[in-house]
């Protein structure tokens, strides 16, 4: 099936660790994007891909650093968690680089104890 | 700083019914808008895009796009309980391919 997909679905850890998320998309889409949801569902924007090259860095902490080994993938790593990066995780892609819609994984709920 | 803003709801409408979903954004350079659907616990769907001012139709679905306004509204007709969802408007603006979230709109229809 063609689709933006991303693993882990869930990941609950420990205050402190370092994990990783990958997500992957075979629509054949130029540009990656992940984005965080929090619990009163706001979805904001974190990083942006454009043929594995970086061309958005919202404010995030150093903590987050994306990387793009190809257009078709895009992975999170995420270190020395804290309980404000509990929240769900999306992936998305789309074509070009003009504002077009943009296509969503099913998300990662990270939840950190 | 953009800004997309929505009405957090809930909205309730009869099954049947018309329901009308507002948003207004900040940016007179806007230039794409979307609406996507988000079930509980699940990822954002896209169901409508609109470029230019007017009427966008797509089955039960209408979107209405006022530039000078700059107000997006979405229709939904004949309003089923399986719409019962979070409704995100989304705004693009200029060269880079950014989009802004509003908060959604909670829609429940009632049987």
């Amino acid at each position: 099936d063609t689709a933006v997909s991303q693993t882990p679905k869930y990941l609950v850890t420990q205050m402190g660790n370092d994990k990783s998320i990958k997500c992957e998309q075979n629509l054949g889409h130029d540009t990656m994007y992940w984005y965080k949801q929090d619990s009163k569902k706001f979805l904001k924007i974190m990083f942006s891909y454009n043929n594995k090259e970086l061309i958005i860095n919202e404010t995030v902490p150093n903590r987050f650093s994306p990387k793009s080994p190809d257009k078709a993938h895009l992975n999170l790593h995420i270190n020395s968690l804290e309980l404000g990066d509990s929240a769900v995780y999306f992936c998305a892609s789309s074509q070009g680089q003009r504002p077009q819609p943009q296509h969503f994984g099913d998300g990662t709920r990270l939840s950190i104890l | 700083q953009k800004e997309v803003e929505q009405n957090s709801g809930p909205l309730s409408v009869p099954e049947g019914a018309i329901a009308s979903l507002n948003c207004t954004y900040s940016d007179r350079g806007s230039q794409s808008f979307f609406w996507y659907r988000q079930y509980s616990g699940k990822s954002p769907e896209l169901i409508m895009s609109i470029y230019s001012n007017g009427d966008k139709e797509d089955g039960r679905f209408t979107a209405q796009l006022n530039k000078a306004s700059q107000y997006v509204s979405l229709l939904i007709r004949d309003s089923q309980p399986s719409d019962s969802a979070t409704y995100l408007c989304a705004v693009g603006w200029g060269g880079a391919n950014n989009l802004f979230f509003g908060t959604g709109t909670r829609l429940t229809v009632i049987p």
